[in-house]
């Protein structure tokens, strides 16, 4: 059974940084497509990146808000998926879903979510 | 970016009952259309993908339809169990976007 465990959220100031992780189990996790989506509250999911696996290059892709400011990356030995925030603004409230895509774009396996909060 | 438009925004149903879902993208997917469905404090799951393909282990009461700009999502008769929010994705053009989601009540 696929396994998506994220942690790392938490309360943070604006401007300030944090570092998601998520760790996979149950499937070869250098082979897949891995990513983030969020939920700010009350609303919809929002897709925000993801990172290709190193066949292809490891090449990662962002999401308009995100870009320039959050970095995501892998570490395939140790199975784990990263998310690293910087310059977070009120509106980055939410929480944060890992994804895995098996490259068709869509989302097959989800992790059961870690919330961050961005609050003076 | 290619904006999906879900309606209605709730429904208020009771178990049995059939349930139609739609789905409508502001330019063509072709068939680049994925349903999901969403519990509170839950992980997501995938439904359907490509339009009408059932993902492993979804019961056949699911199914969906549609192609370009309009699609579906039935399931035919509602189980306790499937009170929850439906999003639809398109994978079409860049960036992936999700609807707005639908929310089924218990009525």
């Amino acid at each position: 059974e696929v396994q998506l465990v994220e942690s790392g959220g938490g309360l943070v100031k604006p401007g300030g940084s944090l570092r998601l992780s998520c760790a996979v189990s149950g499937i070869t996790f250098k082979d897949v497509w891995v990513g983030w989506v969020r939920q700010a509250p009350g609303e919809g999911l929002e897709w925000l990146c993801r990172i290709k696996n190193k066949p292809v290059g490891e090449t990662s892709d962002y999401a308009a808000p995100v870009k320039d400011r959050f970095i995501i990356s892998r570490e395939d030995s140790q199975n784990t998926l990263y998310l690293q925030m910087n310059s977070l603004k009120t509106e980055d409230t939410g929480v944060y879903y890992c994804t895995i895509d098996h490259g068709d774009g869509y989302f097959g396996s989800w992790g059961q979510g870690t919330l961050v909060t961005v609050s003076s | 970016e290619i904006v999906l438009t879900q309606s209605p925004a709730t429904l208020s149903l009771s178990p049995g009952e059939r349930v139609t879902l739609s789905c409508r993208a502001s330019q063509s997917v072709s068939n680049y259309l994925a349903w999901y469905q969403h519990k509170p404090g839950q992980a997501p799951r995938l439904l359907i993908y490509d339009a009408s393909n059932r993902a492993t282990g979804i019961p056949p009461r699911f199914s969906g339809s549609g192609s370009g700009t309009d699609f579906t999502l039935t399931i035919s008769s509602l189980e306790p169990e499937d009170f929850a929010v439906y999003y639809c994705q398109q994978r079409s053009n860049w960036p992936l976007t999700f609807g707005g989601g639908t929310k089924v009540k218990i009525k």
